[in-house]
């Protein structure tokens, strides 16, 4: 489709391991975002893309988290040591406008769980 | 510290009435202001949005109201339909460009047949 793709939508992993969690934008799309919405909570932003580098990376809650976008498309975030609150639907979105002007298109997200 | 505040976790309204969503916000520097409405299982989509040279913005059946002394908005829908069933987030920003959006907790609208 023509979207914001994230891969995996669902993800189950124990508490120390490593997960990978992939957002593919809107085609064209220079701004990529990363939010985290955990239960019963609006998003909360993580990390801002143009490009290919981090221009903010300000919400990223500890060196735990890590995202790269390489080519300037794909982005991934990473996640270190995962711990059980980090359990939350992580966002995905695009926008063809930079510095958080615009519209954001929004992925299904992935939902993270920890055990 | 919560900047953009919806206290209303969940609201019912019957079919066909109007809807009023409201939402407060702290930081002064906030100029741009949108509305998001998200579905089960899928991501925020834009609703409407209005900038503070404005105090009304108008799309169809929902209309945004600013009350900038107050730090104040509110979404209306009217009339309401089964469809506009959903979770809808508002969103803040600074219009330079320089800050990303903050969202509320969302209220959850739940439109009755």
């Amino acid at each position: 489709g023509a979207g914001v793709s994230q891969t995996p939508s669902n993800k189950v992993t124990e508490k120390g391991k490593y997960v990978e969690l992939r957002c593919d934008p809107i085609s064209g799309h220079t701004a990529l975002y990363w939010y985290r919405q955990s239960l019963g909570q609006g998003p909360e932003f993580l990390i801002y893309f143009q490009g290919t580098g981090a221009a903010d990376d300000s919400g990223l809650p500890n060196d735990r988290f890590f995202a790269v976008r390489p080519e300037g498309s794909v982005s991934t975030l990473k996640i270190q040591r995962t711990e059980r609150g980090d359990s939350a639907v992580y966002l995905c979105a695009s926008s063809l406008t930079p510095k958080y002007t615009g519209e954001l298109f929004f992925g299904e997200g992935s939902r993270l769980t920890v055990l | 510290d919560q900047q953009v505040k919806q206290n209303s976790p969940s609201l019912s309204v019957q079919e066909g009435r109007i809807s009023i969503l409201n939402c407060d916000y702290t930081n002064s520097m906030f100029d741009y202001f949108l509305w998001y409405k998200k579905y089960p299982a899928e991501g925020p989509t834009f609703l409407i949005s209005i900038s503070s040279i404005k105090d009304k913005n108008e799309d169809g059946r929902f209309t945004v109201f600013l009350n900038k002394s107050a730090k104040h908005l509110s979404l209306h829908i009217v009339p309401s339909q089964p469809g506009d069933s959903a979770v809808y987030f508002c969103a803040a920003s600074d219009n330079s460009g320089n800050t990303p959006l903050v969202f509320g907790k969302g209220t959850r609208l739940s439109v009755i047949a």
